[in-house]
């Protein structure tokens, strides 16, 4: 099983700030297979980013993914007050298909 | 509109079975697995399994393996989330979520809105 690994747990940023997310995995991932989702308390995951780096449909451009192999980074450019959830990586490629523990944006 | 709406919450006693639903709509149902996703309460999310709606090919997660069932009523355009025993382990909410077969790479893009399932005594 590819084990997740999300740093840090917890970030806490201001409006406007910059976020940079991460997530490591425990072997390489190929990148097509690595996608991020938004989850908001009382709503359902949102897609944000498949093949560690393609936009899905609707979201805006101040969310960006990057990385290959073993690391990938989400990054928010710019914050706005409904960014702040909590994101998760997930691989697949490797059954199972697994989710990184989450980190959670909040305001600071 | 692609919609993936599940049917609604559930109470239950231990030991009692359960199916819950995912019916979709606006896409063809063949052509997108069904995932189903577990976040338990305070918790994260698990990738419990998925299903092909085309011939009802189901990978499961070790996690859940043996304990529940997918399946699918394609005249319906309906997925399945079964349970013949359940625990109080298994309160939680329960999701899925379509991924094409062919373009596999674009991910989880459509989620259902989620099923809560309660197991007390």
């Amino acid at each position: 099983e590819v084990v997740l690994t999300q740093s840090p747990g917890t970030l806490s940023l201001s409006p406007g700030e910059r976020a940079t997310l991460s997530c490591r995995a425990s072997r390489s991932v190929t990148s097509a297979y690595l996608a991020w989702f938004q989850h908001k308390p009382g709503q359902a995951p949102r897609l944000l980013i498949y093949g560690a780096s393609s936009r899905a449909a609707g979201i805006p451009d101040r969310f960006s993914g990057s990385g290959s192999g073993t690391d990938f980074t989400l990054t928010i450019s710019r914050l706005e007050p409904e960014d702040f959830a909590v994101y998760y990586c997930q691989q697949c490629g490797t059954s199972p298909f697994t989710f990184g523990p989450g980190t959670k944006l909040d305001i600071k | 509109e692609v919609q993936l709406v599940q049917s609604g919450a559930e109470v239950k006693q231990p030991g009692e079975s359960l199916r819950i639903s995912c019916k979709i709509s606006g896409y063809t149902f063949s052509s997108y697995w069904i995932n189903w996703v577990r976040q338990m309460p305070g918790k994260g999310l698990e990738w419990m399994g998925r299903i092909d709606p085309s011939d009802s090919q189901s990978n499961y997660s070790p996690s859940f393996q043996g304990h529940v069932t997918f399946s699918v009523d394609s005249s319906i355009s309906t997925a399945y989330l079964q349970w013949t025993s359940l625990k109080a382990s298994d309160s939680a909410m329960y999701y899925c979520a379509r991924q094409a077969v062919v373009q596999f790479y674009l991910g989880m893009d459509v989620w259902g809105q989620g099923t809560t399932v309660t197991v007390s005594s």
